[in-house]
């Protein structure tokens, strides 16, 4: 079985300018999470999905990201537009139960 | 100050030893106890969850769990290379899914 796909697995970017990065949820997961990790420190909240629902999104910083789940399944998140402190491992997550499985994080380096 | 407090090592020990990691924590709502194992540029992976106090081993790997001195340990016997990796402490209280990750400790086993 598949684990959590996200892409592109590194990005880097000039501030000012857009980025997106894409998850694969575990077939079958109806929780999705999307987590901010600093170098050094452990992963943080950002969203996290009911099936198309956004049920927690309480530490998204709104003005410049964005996240959508349209169909249950596979998500994006954005940021528009990108400043130097974005710079981090973004990590996707899915459960169905208590279990929460990372995939391999996007390492987005802003300059 | 932070609900949960790690650690950030490095901890360096040789092949075979018994290894020590630890969390304290603040906040007396947290129920559900976790162990997550972080090897460079992978998403974390869960290895131990306990509910409340008490002791749980699986293989090499012992969790305690001492909510009376919110305070939470991984045992890890017969040390090998690879484990060698960053672990992340965890919790979370009963009624949220949010959860909420210590700094991580680097741990570095010498063959």
């Amino acid at each position: 079985e598949a684990g959590v796909v996200q892409s592109p697995r590194y990005k880097i970017i000039e501030k000012k300018q857009p980025v997106a990065f894409w998850c694969n949820p575990i077939s079958g997961h109806n929780t999705l999470y999307w987590y901010l990790q600093n170098l050094g420190q452990g992963p943080e909240l950002l969203i996290r999905y009911e099936n198309e629902e956004a049920v927690d999104d309480s530490q998204l910083p709104k003005d410049r990201f964005s996240a959508e789940r349209l169909k249950g399944v596979d998500s994006t998140l954005k940021i528009q537009p990108a400043e130097l402190g974005d710079s981090a491992v973004y990590l996707c997550a899915s459960s169905l139960g208590d279990e929460q499985y990372f995939g391999p994080g996007t390492r987005l380096t802003v300059t | 100050q932070k609900e949960v407090e790690q650690d950030p090592g490095p901890l360096s020990v040789p092949e075979g030893a018994i290894v020590s990691l630890n969390c304290t924590y603040s906040n007396s709502a947290f129920q559900y106890f976790m162990w997550y194992r972080q090897y460079s540029r992978k998403g974390p992976e869960l290895l131990m969850y306990t509910y409340s106090s008490g002791n749980k081993e699986d293989g090499r790997f012992t969790a305690q769990v001492d909510k009376s001195s919110k305070y939470i340990s991984l045992f890890i016997r017969d040390s090998q290379p690879s484990d060698s990796a960053t672990y992340l402490c965890a919790m979370r209280n009963s009624s949220a899914s949010k959860i909420i990750f210590g700094s991580g400790t680097r741990l570095s086993i010498r063959p």
